[in-house]
């Protein structure tokens, strides 16, 4: 079945640097998901990617989904101590099914 | 507001015993899902709705069981069947199609006593 696999599992990140979370799926994606859990919360959806090579902003943080379309990454600048959480990439191949990476954690050292 | 409301958001199970999480959404979604959230591994998919009166297994459906009597609704039974039912558990709905965000309640953290 599909795997989506997601680096790192933990982000340490000084306040103010800027960091990157990996996605990689086995097969062929038709569209890729974000979403971000705070701690003691549930995941919210961020933003999703359908085109090959699409890149979508959102303020610091910048989307991209691979020419293949079968990897992902989340970059997040000047990282800030609201960006504290979980984040989550989710696959979609041709079904209703999400496939979800294990999540990159961050912490942000004040 | 809509939104989608778990409860409990904190259960006990004891051994042979089974339990149901409930999830109910005003959202007027058509598809819901469940999901299981272990520490280190995501979310797995255990069960999902794209219609009332009609659902799928997901990738981890073994021990669990659900039913989809009305549209704003989506309970999840854990049965003893299931060996190691501690977890987080996060109900889920979205419009139908591919191309549709899901929604998460707040979740149900389950443990054995």
């Amino acid at each position: 079945g599909q795997q989506v696999m997601q680096i790192p599992q933990y982000q340490h990140v000084q306040e103010g640097e800027d960091f990157t979370t990996y996605c990689n799926s086995s097969t062929t994606l038709s569209n890729i998901q974000w979403y971000k859990q705070r701690p003691g919360g549930h995941p919210v959806f961020l933003i999703q990617l359908v085109k090959s090579g699409e890149v979508k902003k959102q303020k610091r943080l910048t989307f991209q989904f691979g020419e293949a379309k079968k990897n992902s990454s989340l970059h997040i600048t000047a990282t800030q101590t609201t960006d504290v959480g979980t984040y989550f990439c989710a696959g979609r191949s041709n079904d209703y099914k999400l496939s979800f990476g294990a999540g990159t954690t961050v912490t942000v050292r004040a | 507001d809509g939104g989608i409301t778990q409860s409990p958001k904190y259960l006990f199970r004891k051994e042979g015993q089974n339990v149901t999480l409930s999830c109910e959404q005003n959202l007027n979604h058509d598809a819901m899902y469940w999901y299981r959230q272990d520490p280190g591994q995501g979310l797995r998919l255990i069960y999902y709705s794209q219609i009332v009166n009609d659902f799928q297994k997901g990738d981890i459906a073994e021990g669990y069981s659900v039913s989809r009597e009305k549209k704003e609704s989506f309970p999840l039974t854990v049965t003893s069947a299931q060996k190691n039912p501690t977890a987080f558990y996060l109900c889920a709905s979205s419009i139908k199609g591919n191309n549709q965000p899901q929604h998460f309640g707040d979740g149900t953290r389950l443990s054995i006593l």
